[in-house]
């Protein structure tokens, strides 16, 4: 499917478990980005990546991992999960530079940490 | 990065008339964007406009940018249910990733 895809779109797991949600587009767009969004915080930036092995930190890094071997997908790690990481996961991609263009989001992922 | 700031948190109308929201920032920019968000679902890009542009039309969409006012504002006009979402900006000053507030929740009641 063309686009922008998330797996999975629920998750519950366990505090202390890791876990990682993967994201997957197809229009070989150069950066990627990590969005967590709660409510009373609207989306915040968790990292992004302006191309495959480049990542960098966005506002809320913290307890989480990011990795980009492939162009196309960039999965991000919770390496030990904790219940202020329940929230709802958006990836999103752009071809060109950053803030230029138009960001594509994905459909999100509800993650639950018990 | 920067992030706009939405104004009002919450709009309600009825069906068929205007909804306006707005969006200031601090520092300038290159464009502003404006995105939708159906509960529950990732946002979908509306418009974007430059900062040497003063207004912007998609459909029933029209978009102003006041960059010595540093705002900008989103008008929906004949409003449908379907426009029911939060709406969000996200100004860019450059290479920077889209930074996003809290947004406006419009609720259009039928």
């Amino acid at each position: 499917d063309a686009g922008i895809t998330q797996s999975p779109r629920y998750k519950i797991t366990e505090t202390g478990r890791q876990v990682t949600l993967m994201c997957h587009q197809t229009w070989s767009h150069s950066y990627m980005f990590w969005y967590r969004q709660d409510l009373g915080h609207g989306l915040r930036l968790i990292y992004y990546s302006a191309a495959a092995d480049i990542t960098d930190k966005g506002e809320v890094p913290d307890g989480y991992v990011v990795s980009r071997s492939k162009t196309e997908n960039f999965p991000l790690t919770l390496e030990s999960a904790t219940r202020s990481q329940t929230s709802v996961y958006f990836c999103a991609s752009t071809a060109g530079l950053a803030g230029v263009g138009t960001q594509y989001f994905g459909p999100g992922t509800r993650l639950t940490v018990l | 990065s920067q992030q706009g700031e939405e104004d009002p948190q919450a709009l309600s109308i009825q069906e068929g008339e205007n909804a306006t929201m707005n969006c200031s920032y601090k520092t300038s920019i290159n464009n502003l964007q404006w995105y939708r968000q159906n509960s529950g679902r990732g946002l979908v890009h509306l418009i974007l406009i430059r900062s040497n542009e003063r207004e912007k039309h998609s459909g029933r969409l029209r978009v102003t940018l006041d960059t010595s006012k540093k705002s900008s504002s989103l008008l929906i006009t004949a409003s449908r249910a379907a426009d029911t979402a939060s709406y969000f900006c996200a100004p860019s000053s450059g290479n920077t990733p889209l930074v996003f507030g809290k947004g406006t929740r419009l609720s259009v009641i039928a």
